[in-house]
């Protein structure tokens, strides 16, 4: 197991909603990513956090938004759920040094379900 | 643009045989890969990784990867493959510090 902890493990959530999910990277590492994977799908990159500053965005809209806090946590928040937003969403962590990001290291993933 | 193709969206094999589960990539520049596993309801584990060096890369459980510039691929490869290697294995492509881009997976399937 890594040391990458994510909250909560299920959610069902009404179209419309907004929803937070959390993450606790392993220690030593400063960089949070969050992936979406929809069902039979590889993870889609949604954004990166370094050092509490959105530090890259996939091609998702602006409802979709994060933070990074000093000890290297993050939110993911999500507005106006659609039926779409259906999937597994992971957070990943890794240590940004010298340019370079090492391998990301992923957490079990929250399940979100739009009903 | 960076991107990767796994040919393969299910991998059947019987138990003791050897695996090879394919990926090839695109990417400007010199390439860092990952292998990754899913295994049910779970999130992606990390296997191994290809950065610089030797071309044949050996990881967990007794994985290994070869890249192959020429061809742009690296599969993935065990020897011997165990019922309990069944899960959804995920190739990964990088350049520097950008993102990584994950293939769609492949299912590894291990007859008893």
């Amino acid at each position: 197991e890594t040391g990458v902890t994510q909250s909560p493990t299920h959610l069902i959530k009404t179209r419309g909603q907004q929803v937070t999910l959390r993450c606790s990277s392993q220690s030593g590492h400063n960089t949070v990513s969050w992936y979406q994977q929809a069902l039979g799908q590889g993870p889609q990159f949604i954004f990166q956090y370094y050092r509490e500053e959105e530090n890259g965005r996939g091609n998702f809209p602006p409802r979709f938004s994060g933070l990074q806090f000093p000890n290297y946590s993050s939110e993911l928040n999500v507005n106006a759920l659609e039926l779409d937003d259906s999937a597994l969403y992971l957070c990943a962590s890794s240590s940004h040094k010298q340019g370079m990001n090492t391998e990301a290291f992923f957490g079990q993933g929250t399940r979100l379900t739009v009903v | 643009a960076q991107s990767v193709a796994q040919p393969e969206d299910q991998v059947n094999v019987a138990e003791g045989n050897p695996l090879t589960v394919k990926c090839t990539y695109s990417v400007s520049g010199n390439p860092y890969l990952f292998w990754y596993v899913q295994y049910p309801n779970r999130g992606l584990q990390f296997l191994l990784k290809y950065i610089t060096g030797d071309n044949l890369v050996k990881g967990s459980y007794g994985f290994e990867a070869e890249f192959n510039k020429s061809q742009t691929s690296f599969h993935l490869k065990k020897p011997s493959a165990l019922v309990s290697d069944s899960a959804l294995y995920f190739c990964a492509v990088k350049r520097g510090s950008y993102i990584p881009t994950f293939g769609r997976g492949t299912s590894l399937i291990v007859h008893p």
